[in-house]
This record gives structure tokens, sequence and C-alpha cells, in this order.
């Protein structure tokens, strides 16, 4: 198993570009999060889904879209990138939604906005 | 805003002495979580102690939780120069994990 995979590493984008931020899981996990890192602030989540077809807003979600059309894939969208956006993402995965467990997480996307 | 705050911030101590942490929270919760993360690396579960528990092993790890305070402690023993790395809290208020903001440990060969 693979377990949660994240694309790009590393992207820097100019302020007002978009992108997406992929992660997949080949572990059939139900729960699937994104989060952000900043220096000093530890982790903060920013959208999650409890299955295929169901999002929710995490803490921070202004600016980030994502949709869950599949178990495996959780795509994190960046819609008008801001230097505020700069900082690593994790995607993580659980597998059960609800009294969530044990979080897997990925390596991280690194994103600068220039 | 952060649910759990991690104490100290950075800690550094030589191989082969023990290392806590402890971990302060806000709100109830189903269970409390502790993650390490290596410099550049994802979050690594280590262990998961649910809120009717007080205390819980695992190898050289040792948690303690105590709900009516709100508060935890990581205990590292023996700890080796390969336990350098950021050991988080993260506390479970359902489908949301809230983290702090980290403990840096450093520990010297």
């Amino acid at each position: 198993n693979a377990g949660v995979t994240q694309t790009p590493k590393f992207q820097v984008l100019k302020t007002g570009q978009s992108m997406t931020l992929q992660c997949a899981q080949d572990m059939n996990h139900e729960y699937m999060s994104w989060y952000r890192q900043d220096p000093g602030m530890g982790l903060r989540l920013i959208h999650y889904s409890v299955g295929a077809g169901i999002t929710d807003q995490g803490e921070v979600p202004n600016g980030y879209n994502v949709s869950r059309s599949t178990t495996e894939d959780f795509p994190l969208r960046l819609l008008s990138a801001a230097p505020s956006q700069t900082s690593v993402y994790f995607c993580a995965s659980s597998p059960l939604a609800g009294n969530t467990g044990e979080l897997f997480f990925g390596e991280g996307s690194r994103l600068t906005v220039l | 805003s952060q649910q759990g705050e991690e104490d100290p911030q950075a800690l550094s101590i030589q191989e082969g002495e023990n290392a806590t942490m402890n971990c302060s929270y806000k709100t109830s919760i189903n269970n409390l979580q502790w993650y390490r993360q290596n410099s550049g690396r994802g979050l690594v579960h280590l262990i998961l102690i649910r809120s009717n528990e007080r205390e819980k092993h695992s190898g050289r790890l040792r948690v303690t939780l105590d709900t009516s305070k709100k508060s935890s402690s990581l205990l590292i023993t023996a700890s080796r120069a390969a336990d350098t790395a950021s050991y988080f809290c993260a506390t479970d208020l359902v489908n949301d994990m809230r983290f702090g903001a980290g403990t840096r440990l450093t520990v010297k060969p």
C-alpha cells in the first residue's frame, strides 16, 4: 500500500492563479481531510469529508474548495491564490468517520504564493 | 482557534534522559492523540488515549490524561538521538481534529 499520496510536493504560484493539490489514499478510508501548517500555528483544518459525496468546512475554509467524488481521492482547490495561502498542506485519512481514530498523513505539499 | 497547546515549545536533552511534554486543551473531548513529525515530513501517529482512560503505554512512551484538568502529558523514556522531532497533541471533536503548535524536541548524542 502507498498510503496517502500528495502531489505536487512543491509549487510556486503567482497571486490570483488557481491550482489543485491532489490527494489519494489506497486504504479504503472513509474520512479524509486537509490541513495547513504554518510556523508557530500547528495544523489547522481546512475541509474534511466523511465519505464520497460528503464534504464539510473546517476551521479555515475560506479560499479553498474540495470535492469527494470517489473514496480514494480528495483534491483541494485554491480558487485565486493569495500570499496568505503560502503554507505546507497536509492531507490525512482515517478508517472511520465520526469518532475519528488515528490519522494517516501524506508527506505534504509546500506552496509558495508570490 | 487551537484546541490543544503544548508546553514547552522547545526541549533539549541528552541521550538517555527522559523527555516530558505537556498538552492542555479547552473543551470536552472523545480522545486525545499524540503525533510525531520529523523535519520536512508528514505527521506519524504515536498513541491514542480515550477520555475514560487515565494512562497508556506504548514501548518507551507513556501518556497520561487528566480530563478534570483538561491536560495530557507524553513521557519518552531513555531518549535517543532518533527521537529528535516535533511532537503534537491532537484532540478529537468528532470529525474535527485540532492540533497544538507542538513541542520541538532535540536529543543530543
